[in-house]
């Protein structure tokens, strides 16, 4: 059984920084894009980050390049999202999603984490 | 602002029918695959269509998905209460290098 699971969320202040995981089982790790996807309180959802199964590949949306990374620990099946210079515009639950095909460039999530919520406030 | 045009909200009687569209360009929809998913309040989204028109194990044959030029559509036929939900189309952007969400569509079953 496919299993994503997020930790890391919590209050930052704006300016500071969290880093996001998400643990992957149940399937071929390095195999498979994976993907970030957060929506904030209310809201619709958003694209955030997208990376190749070797890792070499990354995308991110405007919203939060420069400012976020995308990385994989494909020996331990686990994601990450490092997210740095924070703002209350990044205030969502973010979502890990398994990418159903093998490319990053793909919009196609079979498997979702159930989320965590990061609130920037101060 | 977003990339991909959905109507805000759709609605239909129970065992009717609905369709909700999502426009884009050329840039995203034109040349790229469709996906669309579900979202029941409080819970992750759960896709039910991918590649424009094919369905994951598990999704009825109620749900169908088409893609004509920069638009692509779900319908879903034979409604149900349980259909409520909150529905989004998305797709990868060739010019943004990024994927892009339409801003949803709130399904009323009435």
């Amino acid at each position: 059984e496919v299993q994503l699971l997020e930790s890391g969320g919590g209050l930052v202040q704006p300016g500071g920084s969290l880093r996001l995981s998400c643990a992957a089982s149940g399937f071929t790790f390095r195999s498979y894009a994976m993907s970030w996807v957060r929506q904030a309180p209310g809201k619709g959802l958003e694209w955030v980050s997208a990376i190749s199964g070797s890792g070499d590949t990354t995308y991110y949306a405007d919203s939060v390049k420069g400012r976020f990374t995308i990385s994989r620990d494909n020996s331990k099946n686990t994601l990450f999202l490092q997210m740095n210079n924070l703002r209350a515009e990044d205030t969502a639950v973010y979502y890990c999603a398994k990418v159903i095909l093998r490319k990053p460039e793909s919009s196609s999530f079979d498997y979702w984490g159930q989320g965590t919520l990061v609130i920037v406030s101060s | 602002q977003s990339v991909l045009t959905q109507p805000p909200s759709v609605s239909a009687a129970p065992g009717q029918k609905v369709t909700i569209s999502c426009s884009g360009s050329n840039s995203n929809i034109g040349n790229n695959y469709v996906s669309w998913y579900q979202q029941l309040p409080g819970t992750a989204p759960k896709l039910l269509m991918y590649e424009n028109n094919k369905r994951p194990s598990g999704i009825p044959d109620r749900f169908s998905g088409s893609k004509s030029g920069t638009s692509a559509t779900l319908g879903i036929t034979g409604l149900q209460t349980g259909d409520e939900a909150d529905y989004y189309c998305v797709t990868w952007d060739s010019t943004l290098s990024a994927g892009v969400f339409g801003g949803g569509t709130k399904l009323t079953v009435l």
